[in-house]
């Protein structure tokens, strides 16, 4: 069953304008990851927020975990067209490193 | 970089049929995953297996079995495809001492 959920499934932003999306989840974790898919294509990482930390950067990117309400959130800053595809967040939950995935938010960034 | 590629991109095959999916990773990760992916339901766990000849059923399994006889290659197999496994298919690796998961291309399955 998925564990995560996103929050829009849409976004539709312009160029350097922010992109936010939210994911919410149901057990305790020991991390949770964002991926990132290009229309057909496979899942790259993006980042990675472990159970004990809050916050955390990797260029334009900022995730925020808040485990007391069970959610995280993505913020692209100064969004780009190539930004354009579905992000994923994903919970690592068990011993064996198994991730659950939400369904996704379809980002579109037009120049 | 790692590199995860899948046999094929593509595949149409008619129902019945028996279906593999070969999946090889060159980064000697102990840990490999199968997802199907369909739109609205995210990607869900078929199998996974944590070393050679060893496997896990993820949270579908039915209809689907999987072999790893060696350290890189893990195999989906699909003994009598019907149409309801019509799906993308993602492959993943993983080291044991890793968090992230590496993804392959996909493929895009239709069985008629």
């Amino acid at each position: 069953s998925q564990q995560g959920e996103e929050d829009p499934q849409a976004l539709s932003i312009q160029e350097g304008e922010n992109a936010t999306m939210n994911c919410s989840y149901k057990t305790s974790i020991n991390n949770l990851q964002w991926y990132r898919q290009n229309s057909g294509r496979g899942l790259v990482h993006l980042i990675l927020i472990r159970s004990n930390e809050r916050e955390k950067h990797s260029g334009r990117l900022r995730v925020t975990l808040d485990t007391s309400k069970k959610s995280s959130s993505l913020l692209i800053t100064a969004s780009r067209a190539a930004d354009t595809a579905s992000y994923f967040c994903a919970t690592d939950a068990d011993s064996w490193g198994k991730l659950q995935f939400g369904a996704g938010t379809q980002v579109v960034v037009t120049p | 970089d790692v590199k995860v590629t899948q046999s094929s991109r593509y595949l149409v095959k008619r129902t019945g049929e028996k279906v593999f999916l070969e999946c090889v990773q060159d980064m000697d990760h102990e840990n490999m995953f199968w997802y199907r992916q369909d739109p609205g339901l995210g990607l869900r766990l078929i199998y996974f297996s944590y070393d050679v000849k060893m496997k896990e059923k993820g949270d579908i399994p039915e209809g689907y079995s999987v072999s790893r006889e060696k350290k890189e290659r893990f195999s989906l197999i699909l003994e009598s495809a019907s149409t309801n496994q019509t799906s993308m298919y993602l492959c993943a690796s993983r080291p044991t001492s890793g968090e992230t998961q590496y993804f392959g291309p996909g493929t895009r399955l239709l069985v008629l």
